[in-house]
């Protein structure tokens, strides 16, 4: 168990509909990652927040978004859903940026 | 050309056979480096972490790195058929930035 935590574990919906994904990092990071893996793209880095501000972004579409709050959990928001978004999507965190420690995931269906 | 590139397998060895695992990359800017591994449907697990060129051993796993072919390797000694599972490489500059990662070697270890 990595310390990191995702909710919900699993999400089907719809297309053209809009999902929340939650993560709580490791007690005492202060990174947040979060990242998208498919079959054909494998594991693509998104966006990395840090302690509530954004430091990095990645292949991240613009109908995602994301969040880190005052008690370091972080929102992915993702909307106008398409079959192409149905994917494992990881939250990782990390103190020093270099070490990061990922989450159980959430499997996405857009059907 | 991707920027790491990742025989996918599957790799298959007999339990006890010492397996060789394999990631070149082109960015001259990757300065950390990682190995990660993923059983089927779970979050990525931390195995090594380097920092530049060298080797780093612990218990039955050796991380190799060297920048200037731009080629890292991974070393399992004394398999066993729980080390079966997808074995990630990754690397990360030295700004703020995401990991990028291989595809993934599919490694399955035989009784």
């Amino acid at each position: 168990d990595s310390g990191v935590t995702q909710t919900p574990k699993h999400l089907i919906t719809a297309t053209g509909q809009r999902v929340t994904l939650r993560c709580s990092p490791r007690s005492g990071d202060l990174s947040v990652y979060w990242y998208q893996q498919s079959l054909d793209q494998g594991l693509q880095f998104l966006i990395q927040y840090y302690n509530g501000e954004e430091r990095a972004k990645g292949n991240i579409l613009e109908r995602f978004s994301a969040q880190q709050f005052p008690d370091l959990h972080s929102e992915l928001n993702l909307s106008s859903l398409e079959l192409g978004d149905s994917a494992l999507y990881f939250c990782a965190s990390s103190l020093v940026g270099d070490t990061q420690y990922f989450g159980p995931g959430t499997r996405l269906t857009v059907l | 050309q991707k920027e790491v590139e990742q025989d996918p397998g599957p790799l298959s060895v007999p339990e006890g056979a010492i397996v060789s695992l394999n990631c070149t990359y082109s960015n001259s800017a990757f300065q950390y480096f990682m190995w990660y591994r993923q059983y089927s449907r779970k979050g990525p697990e931390l195995l090594m972490y380097t920092y530049s060129s060298g080797n780093k051993e612990d218990g039955r796993f050796t991380a190799q790195v060297d920048k200037s072919s731009k080629y890292i390797s991974l070393f399992i000694r004394d398999s066993q058929p729980s080390d079966s599972a997808t074995y990630l490489c990754a690397m990360k500059t030295g700004g703020a930035d995401g990991l990028t990662f291989g595809k993934g070697t599919h490694l399955i270890i035989q009784p």
